[in-house]
């Protein structure tokens, strides 16, 4: 069955610093992938897509990376704020609707 | 648009009892989706309904669940009777097209069952 995860349950980093999140996955072959932020009593909110033909996706301090090969996205915040402090959630998709990840708390710390 | 809307946000209910969550998709939006969210097993798809159809299930944990969307503006997840083991965050998501189309989710609803 399809399998996903994310490097860890918990990360956490100095301010200013670039955090790297990651996303594996197995059993699946996914035609885009997105990404996802999370807030204490939220829901998910959409950040990022990128498709299987895609290698790189930039918004503003964001960069995605993926790497069909390897099975893996990459997931990274530049200059690093506290305000970026939440859990980060990859999924999958294709013809079928999104597969989630567990997520990847981030804590950024001043 | 007010985005997607979900009530109740906290629902606490004694095992055995019926409970509905109620979701209020975005305008225009022809795909809905009912998801649950905990600590162990993370986000998972429940069913999803296209066009107020209901397409797949196959998440829907056993027969004490149900949904039904009578109308493009309005659908419910029924859990009759209610376990302790139910006890989760209940999301509803919709979205413009599948499979491309990043999803908005709603606020959630907290169902804890006694």
């Amino acid at each position: 069955s399809q399998k996903i995860e994310q490097n860890s349950e918990a990360l956490n980093i100095q301010e200013g610093k670039t955090a790297t999140l990651t996303c594996n996955y197995t059993n699946y072959s996914p035609a885009y992938l997105q990404w996802y932020r999370q807030d204490p009593g939220r829901g998910p909110v959409f950040l990022l897509l990128i498709r299987e033909n895609e290698k790189e996706k930039r918004k503003e301090r964001l960069k995605v990376t993926f790497d069909t090969t390897l099975k893996q996205s990459l997931f990274h915040i530049t200059a690093s704020q506290p305000a970026d402090s939440a859990t980060y959630l990859c999924a999958l998709g294709g013809n079928t609707p999104l597969v989630f990840g567990k997520g990847t708390r981030l804590s950024v710390i001043a | 648009d007010a985005g997607v809307i979900q009530s109740p946000r906290h629902e606490v209910t004694e095992m055995g009892q019926e409970v509905t969550l109620r979701c209020k998709p975005i305008s225009g939006h022809d795909y809905l989706f009912w998801y649950r969210q905990t600590m162990m097993r993370g986000l998972e798809l429940l069913i999803y309904f296209n066009n107020n159809v209901p397409i797949d299930d196959s998440g829907m944990p056993e027969d004490r669940f149900s949904a039904k969307m009578p109308n493009a503006s309005f659908s419910t997840l029924k859990i009759q009777p209610s376990e302790p083991r139910d006890s989760a965050v209940y999301f509803c998501a919709s979205s413009a097209e599948v499979p491309r189309s990043e999803q908005f989710f709603g606020p959630g609803t907290r169902l804890t069952v006694l």
